[in-house]
């Protein structure tokens, strides 16, 4: 499996901007990246998506580096609610697919009032 | 629309007992995932439905783990008989089925298993 490696942890200040770095230098061309994060005392959610270009929706934006060897997915402004530990995951797309999702450590984010 | 629901949200049980965990999809979601965290460990992956039928249940730790999946609707997971390491939190997720692009899976709150 395309394994990803994120920082154990980061901090941040309420109302800045975060980015939150994966990198998964062994990824195949069928491999979307995938952000998850669990708040606390909550199951994990799906925060975004994507393949090679960069995507925003209203939780966050993912820019993908032109290799695709590593992402960064960014908070562009943090609220406390934002503390969470995040999973950057690779999926396969349909063809190759593996319908489980595979979680790493995660990144646990700390947001700084 | 309602999310995963997962009963109960708390057990506490002793070694050897049984304890059964159910899950509630979103209505109309085929997949149906059981996942777990165990003290101190990743979430891993325990079995995958597919409507009734099992699709992957390669993460089942142990032949004291039970899935069902009656009708395709609710699932329930049953341990038996417990052990202190089956202590953590359990839980289930949701898909529709998608033939073009990566389905989300919606996760329930968990349920936090204690055996004593």
């Amino acid at each position: 499996d395309a394994k990803t490696t994120q920082p154990n942890s980061m901090e941040s200040n309420e109302e800045e901007p975060v980015h939150l770095p994966c990198n998964h230098s062994t990824i195949s061309g069928t491999d979307y990246i995938h952000w998850y994060r669990q708040l606390p005392s909550q199951g994990p959610e799906y925060v975004i998506h994507g393949l090679t270009s960069n995507v925003n929706n209203r939780m966050a934006s993912l820019a993908i580096a032109e290799d695709r060897k590593s992402s960064t997915l960014i908070l562009h402004r943090a609220t406390l609610r934002d503390a969470a530990v995040y999973y950057c995951i690779l999926r396969a797309t349909w063809m190759n697919r593996d319908d489980k999702i595979i979680f790493g450590k995660g990144t646990r984010l700390h947001i700084l009032p | 629309e309602a999310g995963v629901t997962q009963f109960p949200s708390h057990s506490v049980i002793e070694k050897g007992q049984t304890v059964t965990l159910r899950c509630d999809p979103i209505s109309g979601h085929d997949n149906l995932y059981w996942y777990r965290r165990v003290m101190g460990k990743e979430i891993k992956f325990l079995l995958h439905f597919v409507k009734e039928s099992k699709q992957d249940e390669s993460g089942m730790p142990n032949n004291r783990f039970l899935a069902e999946r009656t009708g395709g609707t609710y699932s329930t997971l049953k341990v038996q008989p417990a052990e202190l390491e089956d202590s953590g939190v359990y839980f289930c997720a949701s898909s529709q089925e998608s033939r073009t692009v990566q389905e989300t899976q919606y996760f329930g709150p968990g349920t936090r298993l204690l055996v004593l």
